[in-house]
């Protein structure tokens, strides 16, 4: 399983645009990349996944260059309710269990 | 379809004392993985089942066991509690076919508190 690295913590004013960028230099060829949400109390909630260059849903946007060594997950317009721990996670369909690390912790300047 | 559904939601236990956490996975899924996530930290991988076998563990002492069932659901058994075993347990189930596992889903967790 690759390792991940993120930044801690992030903050924004509501309406912006955020960017959270998770590095993974060394992402084997059949890992895909996964970006997971958790709100205070709950269980973490699927976002987004790719394996290369964009992926966008109804949600966030994910940003992978050619490389792969690293991932962006941008989220659009950000307000209160994006509040939230955010996971980067890479690996194979294939593994038997997910790896969480540390996450970053966003959230909204008053 | 229903998610994945744990019980109780919040529990007290003394220390040295046993505790039992339920879970009941998604509809349609046949494998049920399970985490501890203390306070400020990312969840910790305990084991998973499938097919009411364990089937890879994280590094957690024996006293940390499990069963899944024939419906798949499952449950944690936590023996000999102690205080640093207060944290969130977070169950998801999910798809396992041909050696791959698809749609990790995740319950809200049951808070565990050992005073």
């Amino acid at each position: 399983l690759a390792k991940t690295t993120q930044p801690i913590s992030m903050d924004s004013y509501e309406g912006q645009e955020v960017n959270i960028t998770c590095s993974h230099n060394n992402i084997a060829t059949n890992d895909y990349i996964t970006w997971y949400q958790q709100f205070p109390s709950q269980g973490p909630r699927f976002i987004i996944q790719g394996y290369k260059t964009k992926v966008t849903n109804e949600v966030a946007s994910l940003f992978i260059p050619a490389d792969r060594k690293s991932s962006t997950l941008s989220l659009p317009r950000v307000s209160l309710s994006d509040t939230a721990v955010y996971y980067c996670l890479v690996g194979d369909v294939r593994d038997d269990k997910i790896i969480f690390g540390k996450g970053t912790r966003f959230h909204i300047l008053p | 379809e229903t998610g994945v559904t744990q019980s109780p939601t919040h529990l007290i236990k003394t220390r040295g004392q046993q505790v039992t956490l339920r879970c009941s996975s998604q509809s349609g899924h046949n494998t049920v993985s399970w985490y501890q996530q203390a306070l400020g930290q990312g969840p910790q991988f305990i084991f998973q089942y499938y097919r009411e076998e364990e089937n890879g563990r994280g590094n957690f002492p024996p006293r940390f066991s499990g069963l899944q069932f024939p419906n798949y659901s499952s449950e944690l058994n936590v023996n000999a509690l102690e205080l640093d075993d207060s944290a969130l347990y977070l169950c998801a189930s999910s798809l396992a076919v041909s050696g791959a596992n698809y749609g990790y889903t995740f319950g809200s967790g049951t808070r565990l508190t050992v005073v």
